[in-house]
């Protein structure tokens, strides 16, 4: 099938440790992308990236890192200057930027920094 | 700076009933893409319905129907005969039409909707 996978789904990590987060899409998609959801905010763009090996920032990338190495993979590192890291990360994918592609979304990882 | 707003946090109605939600948005752009996003509490985001700005055909998929009124700058979903399974958040999107690599699609904060049996 498919599809976007992200892992883990639930992921608690000790303040001041980096933290990887997986997102891998099988849909041969050119373009990716990396939100954040807190209660009340809707969804903010992190990162996004239109081809491998080639990322942009969004509206709330300070405290964040991503790689695109390959057109399946694209990587969040949540990183300790992230100061409210606690929240629920989506990631998703579309054919390519633009237009009025619809973008496929992950399941996501809610993550919790204790 | 394009903005979308959702004046409504929160909404319930009884199941079978006729539900309105809704969006407005902010864009000197002439040509652009909305969208409605559902998100259940699996939190997995689905795409429900787009409108493409240069259409004046309001998009309708089977219970769900959009009201675009481009001169207002309104993008309202409406759902028929709503059912349990629509419980959810639903999020108002919006994406210029142009093919510039800094253009990305921008969310509103979202309506959560609940059906009552």
């Amino acid at each position: 099938d498919g599809g976007i996978t992200q892992s883990p789904k639930y992921l608690f990590r000790k303040e001041g440790q980096n933290v990887t987060l997986s997102c891998e899409q099988n849909l041969n998609h050119d373009a990716m992308y990396w939100y954040r959801q807190d209660p009340g905010q809707g969804l903010r763009l992190i990162y996004y990236s239109q081809i491998v090996n080639d990322f942009q920032k969004g509206d709330i990338a300070e405290g964040y890192s991503v790689s695109r190495e390959k057109k399946e993979s694209f990587p969040l590192t949540v990183t300790s200057a992230q100061k409210n890291p606690t929240a629920f990360y989506l990631c998703a994918s579309s054919i390519y930027l633009g237009r009025d592609n619809e973008q496929f979304f992950g399941p996501g990882t809610r993550l919790t920094v204790l | 700076a394009q903005t979308v707003t959702q004046s409504q946090p929160e909404m319930s109605v009884q199941e079978a009933e006729t539900v309105t939600l809704s969006c407005t948005y902010d864009t000197s752009e002439n040509n652009y893409y909305l969208f409605w996003y559902k998100q259940p509490p699996s939190r997995q985001m689905i795409l429900v319905i787009r409108q493409e700005a240069y259409k004046q055909q309001n998009a309708t998929e089977n219970r769900f129907s959009v009201n675009f009124q481009k001169a207002a700058k309104s993008f309202s979903l409406k759902i028929s005969d709503s059912q349990l399974g629509d419980t959810a958040m639903y999020f108002c999107a919006f994406m210029n039409a142009r093919l510039n690599r800094d253009d990305k699609i921008i969310f509103g904060k979202g309506t959560r909707l609940h059906i009552l049996p």
